[in-house]
């Protein structure tokens, strides 16, 4: 069964500090890995798309990592705001935009 | 450009009652797609509709009906709403899934209570 796990399920840092997300999937065929931003009450907004030959990408303060080999990926945010207080949400495309989405990790970043 | 919008934003329907919910999108998108959200699960595909008279089933369309008589249209249709189906649904858009690059662009979603 095609899965999408994230870990952790909620995660509190301070204003300034780093942090990592992490997902993990199952799933076949790949076609490419998306990260989005889903703010309370608002529709996923896209972070970053990668297919299986990138290892990372970057956006402003957002830096995905992909290992096709080991199927993970993560999200990593750097000098947080407060603005950054949202779901993110790990979605595997398997071709054709079917997508396979994550339960997300919300995270909270406290002043 | 408004993107992709949504209405109602909010509704409450009892048990049995219909209605129908209306997603409208100004990128000249070909496929369109409804989901829905629960707690504690991913976005799930109901329906999607890869061109103007066109719509296929997702991964849980029981319960649901679609129509895609406008290219910029895509409608959800409830036709006797259940406690099960209350959730959050969002529509998206995106170009054709020949190249599975393209972005797929989600509306602000409308929240559904079944009482």
């Amino acid at each position: 069964k095609n899965q999408v796990e994230q870990s952790p399920q909620s995660l509190i840092i301070l204003e300034g500090k780093n942090c990592t997300l992490q997902c993990n999937y199952t799933v076949s065929p790949f076609s490419n890995l998306r990260w989005y931003k889903q703010d309370t009450g608002r529709g996923p907004v896209s972070l970053t798309i990668m297919t299986f030959s990138e290892n990372t990408k970057s956006n402003g303060r957002y830096t995905a990592t992909l290992d096709a080999d080991t199927k993970q990926s993560s999200l990593h945010i750097t000098a947080s705001q407060l603005s950054d207080s949202a779901s993110y949400i790990c979605v595997v495309n398997t071709g054709f935009q079917k997508l396979v989405f994550g339960t997300g990790t919300r995270l909270l970043v406290s002043p | 450009n408004a993107g992709v919008t949504q209405t109602p934003k909010f509704r409450v329907l009892k048990t049995g009652q219909s209605m129908t919910l209306l997603c409208a999108q100004d990128m000249n998108h070909e496929y369109m797609y409804w989901y829905r959200q629960d707690p504690g699960m991913g976005l799930r595909l109901i329906h999607y509709s890869v061109g103007e008279g066109t719509t296929a089933k997702g991964e849980v369309p029981d319960g649901y009906n679609v129509s895609r008589l406008k290219k910029q249209n895509f409608l959800l249709g409830l036709e006797s709403a259940a406690p099960s189906q209350t959730s959050v649904y969002f529509c998206a858009s995106s170009y054709s899934g020949r190249q599975s690059s393209y972005e797929q662009y989600f509306g602000p979603g409308t929240r559904l209570t079944v009482t």
